[in-house]
């Protein structure tokens, strides 16, 4: 059982290139997220899914966009990578439609590097 | 939106001591409040989470205690051990049903 997924680990980008960071989960949840990690802010939300289907905005969107491709599937797309997207991006998964009360299962991040 | 301060960034403590890490949140709203454990290289991980009609969770070494007057919410570890070092992350989840985490503070013991 792999849990959470995400792909590639490691990723380096020039300024104005584009990626898209793969995420897949086997657990059956309805709600996946995807976070960015920086040194001193916790982690904040780009966007969710709450269900397969639809997708929000979260705190951090700018440069972002989203695809939940089915139920296992969520991608992020930098369409212009920019400096100030380096970062540590994790995917999660949750059992419930919307809503947060309940465990997050996390994947094991992908470190994106912006020169 | 919700506000979540957590305090300390950083904190040493000596092998068999106790840890405190403590959290404040802005939105009276939130009802629940989960706390995360982060190893070197790996997703965060649930390790204790405590809703708003209760004011007390315990969990073998680790327990989370909630004052929702005071909006504020803490993790106890105790008896520490060096497998416990990692970055802790607490959260709430406020109005809005999304978790808003705090930025995380690093935990150390030392042998």
């Amino acid at each position: 059982n792999a849990g959470v997924t995400q792909t590639p680990k490691f990723q380096v980008l020039k300024t104005g290139q584009s990626m898209t960071l793969q995420c897949a989960q086997d657990m059956n949840h309805n709600s996946m997220y995807w976070y960015r990690q920086d040194p001193g802010m916790g982690l904040r939300l780009i966007y969710y899914s709450a269900s397969e289907g639809t997708t929000d905005k979260g705190e951090v969107p700018n440069g972002y966009n989203v695809s939940r491709l089915n139920k296992r599937e969520f991608s992020l797309r930098l369409e212009s990578a920019a400096p100030s997207q380096t970062s540590v991006y994790f995917c999660a998964s949750h059992q419930q439609n919307g809503g947060n009360t309940g465990e997050l299962f996390f994947g094991e991040g992908s470190r994106l590097t912006v020169l | 939106g919700e506000n979540v301060e957590q305090h300390p960034s950083t904190l040493s403590v000596q092998e068999g001591d106790s840890a405190v890490i403590k959290c404040t949140y802005s939105d009276s709203a939130s009802n629940y409040f989960p706390w995360y454990k982060q190893e070197l290289g790996k997703g965060p991980q649930l390790i204790i989470d405590i809703r708003s009609n209760v004011g007390e969770k315990k969990d073998q070494r680790i327990a989370v205690t909630l004052n929702k007057t005071a909006k504020h919410f803490s993790l106890h570890i105790t008896e520490t051990q060096p497998e416990d070092s990692a970055v802790y992350f607490c959260a709430a989840a406020g109005s809005a049903r999304q978790l808003t985490f705090g930025s995380g503070t690093q935990l150390t013991v030392l042998p």
